[in-house]
């Protein structure tokens, strides 16, 4: 049985707080990705990594960074956590190959009071 | 950038019929795969259906099925007999690289007893 897991499922942070999201997955997947899913603008992709320690941009990624030292594991560091940075945030892996499905994990619910 | 639209915000279904949910799409390759994913409250993003683009003929898998029309850049999710299971959140995906995705906004999807 495939599987992403992600560290939390509800995480309350303070404005200018460092933030540390993990995501692992068991599958030797080469691609991992993480998205931002808000009300009305579905899924959109901040940073994926190909394979390790390579990372590109998405269309979001203004305000986080990732990590990816291992090939199962895909960190989102959000440097100064912002209000406007309160989503949802999943995370999600696939082989490289474009015509895989993509495995998603539960999701973070980010709030940044 | 390619965009993928889904008109739909909310459909419901009566238990047993038959609901039809809309996506279109922009791009100017022609090689490319398209995917509908299923997100339950509260659950892990699940794929429901996949087309490749070079395929004619539309996917099927179960009650679910596509209408993918190549020319008009449409792939429809059509779900026959609908349950209660499959009230959820729908996704349409298009991806052509692992550079190259885009998810639409999606359409939340209630199913009446």
């Amino acid at each position: 049985d495939v599987k992403v897991t992600q560290s939390s499922r509800y995480l309350v942070k303070r404005t200018g707080e460092k933030v540390f999201l993990e995501c692992v997955q068991d599958m030797d997947h080469e691609n991992m990705f993480w998205y931002r899913q808000d009300p009305g603008l579905g899924l959109r992709l901040i940073y994926f990594s190909y394979d390790v320690k390579m990372k590109e941009k998405g269309d979001i990624p203004e305000g986080y960074s990732v990590s990816r030292e291992k090939k199962e594991r895909f960190s989102l560091i959000l440097e100064s956590a912002s209000t406007n940075q309160t989503s949802m945030y999943l995370c999600a892996s696939s082989f490289i190959d474009p015509s895989n499905e993509q495995f998603f994990g539960p999701g973070t619910r980010l709030t940044v009071l | 950038a390619q965009t993928v639209t889904q008109s739909q915000p909310e459909m419901s279904v009566q238990e047993a019929e038959t609901v039809t949910l809309s996506c279109t799409y922009d791009t100017s390759e022609s090689d490319y795969y398209l995917f509908w994913y299923k997100q339950p409250p509260s659950r892990q993003m699940i794929l429901v259906i996949r087309q490749e683009a070079y395929k004619q003929q539309n996917a099927t898998e179960n009650r679910f099925s596509v209408n993918f029309q190549k020319a008009a850049k449409s792939f429809s999710l059509k779900i026959s007999d609908s349950q209660l299971g499959d009230a959820a959140m729908y996704f349409c995906a298009y991806h052509r690289a692992f550079n190259d995705m885009r998810f639409g906004a999606g359409t939340r999807l209630t199913v009446k007893p």
